[in-house]
């Protein structure tokens, strides 16, 4: 079973910030917390990771609460090619462990 | 990012034969490769872990026998439908993970239809 829960669903206005949660409750100390995400017909895109602290790139922030059981993805400023599942799962950082996806997140940048 | 790439990305088939699937790390060496299947409107299901050299895993439910895997090197691992039914028609899904980077990459997915 999946590790992680996020909603099924959410809208985001384009050029709004995009807020996507997701709750782990039973991450191990050792667990990073990776997104992706999954554009209709395609294979799911790296997007950022975290220990702990907060992390930036050029495609969005995480922000994970001090006791790591749950985060969020902000995309900044959502445009309508950010329509796509979003996934968060959590994992060591390399090495052999599998991973299983949830149901992720469907957003819907609405023009 | 690292680039992960799958060829064919889209196959069709008769019922009763074999098609293979190829995933490459193209820029780093995979020490662990999955695969995994997704159909319509669901989530990415993992089928089989595999580590270079040796064989691989496969999750409970997915025949060993008919998903055959080969991961021969730190770059290529192969995935073989052996006598496809219309029902192994798919969506599937490799990715690739290493000691540097780290992260989980995945390949852009084969659209596999069985007539």
């Amino acid at each position: 079973d999946a590790k992680t829960t996020q909603p099924p669903s959410m809208d985001c206005a384009e050029g709004r910030a995009a807020n996507l949660p997701c709750n782990h409750s039973t991450i191990s100390g050792n667990e990073y917390v990776y997104w992706y995400r999954q554009i209709h017909s395609q294979g799911p895109q790296y997007i950022i990771h975290g220990l702990k602290n907060n992390e930036t790139n050029e495609m969005a922030s995480l922000i994970i609460t001090e006791d790591r059981k749950s985060s969020t993805l902000i995309l900044p400023h959502a445009t309508l090619r950010d329509t796509a599942v979003y996934y968060c799962i959590v994992r060591v950082r390399g090495g052999y462990q599998k991973v299983t996806f949830g149901t992720g997140t469907k957003l819907q940048v609405i023009p | 990012g690292a680039v992960v790439s799958q060829h064919p990305s889209r196959v069709i088939c008769k019922s009763g034969t074999s098609v293979k699937i190829e995933c490459r790390s193209l820029d780093f060496q995979a020490t662990t490769m999955f695969w995994y299947r997704q159909f319509p409107k669901q989530s990415l299901m993992l089928m089989a872990t595999s580590n270079e050299g040796s064989k691989a895993t496969y999750e409970q439910g997915v025949e060993k026998d008919k998903f055959l895997i080969n991961h021969a090197s730190l770059t290529l691992s192969t995935l073989t439908v052996t006598s496809a039914h219309p029902e192994d028609s798919s969506f599937y899904i490799c990715s690739a993970i290493g000691d540097s980077p780290d992260t989980q990459y995945f390949g852009p997915g084969t659209r596999l239809t069985v007539l």
